[in-house]
């Protein structure tokens, strides 16, 4: 079934700065693409989403990049500041079936 | 706008006992998951409904039960709690099943003693 490598498990930036997160996966016929943050002690809120017909999407200081010859997904925050700190997590469809698949998240730490 | 409510909040039980954890969802949406989250980690999905009065294993289905009782709920009986586990299980829905954009409950807390 599908696997999903996300990168780096941790992440410390400063304000101001960029921060990016990395994901890979492996079934090429992945059809959908989304991005989560979770904040402490909440469930998990949709950032972003993109179909595979889409190489780069952006939106409020987010962008997201998809390669699918590479079968790379990015989460770029540009000017990132102290409330993006969270957990965050790619998770991807295939058109296979209906499970949607999860990163093992990013935990991002921006600081003043 | 919608919201998903996971009830209860927090759950401690004891050894071997049966523990349902309930959720709820207002979207009107098809689709709804049980993912458990352990400490640290990502999410495996538990079980999964597609439309009412379905039910699909997901990868971690051993030693769980669910149940899709109306469009609007979905439930999860841990069959046997294991000593010591600790993890928090989330519940989401989404419009269908083809649209992989989910919307999440605050999380169910569990702790076996």
């Amino acid at each position: 079934g599908e696997q999903v490598e996300q990168r780096p498990p941790h992440l410390s930036v400063r304000e101001g700065d960029s921060a990016i997160i990395i994901c890979t996966y492996t079934d090429s016929a992945t059809a959908y693409f989304s991005w989560y943050k979770q904040e402490a002690g909440a469930g998990l809120q949709l950032l972003m989403s993109v179909l595979s017909n889409v190489d780069r999407k952006e939106e409020q200081g987010l962008t997201v990049l998809l390669n699918k010859k590479d079968k790379r997904l990015s989460l770029n925050l540009t000017a990132a500041h102290p409330g993006d700190s969270a957990v965050y997590f790619c998770a991807v469809r295939g058109t296979g079936g209906y499970k949607v698949v999860f990163g093992s998240g990013t935990r991002l730490l921006v600081s003043p | 706008g919608g919201i998903i409510t996971q009830t209860p909040k927090f759950l401690i039980g004891q050894e071997g006992q049966k523990l349902t954890l309930k959720c709820q969802q207002n979207f009107n949406h098809d689709t709804m998951y049980w993912y458990r989250q352990d400490s640290g980690k990502g999410l495996r999905l538990i079980y999964y409904s597609i439309t009412e009065n379905d039910l699909q294993k997901g990868d971690l289905s051993e030693g769980y039960d669910a149940s899709r009782e109306k469009k609007s709920s979905f439930s999860l009986t841990v069959t046997s709690a294991q000593k010591n586990e600790m993890a928090v299980f989330l519940c989401a829905s989404s419009r269908t099943a083809n649209t992989g954009q989910l919307y999440f409950g605050e999380g169910s807390k569990l702790t076996v003693l």
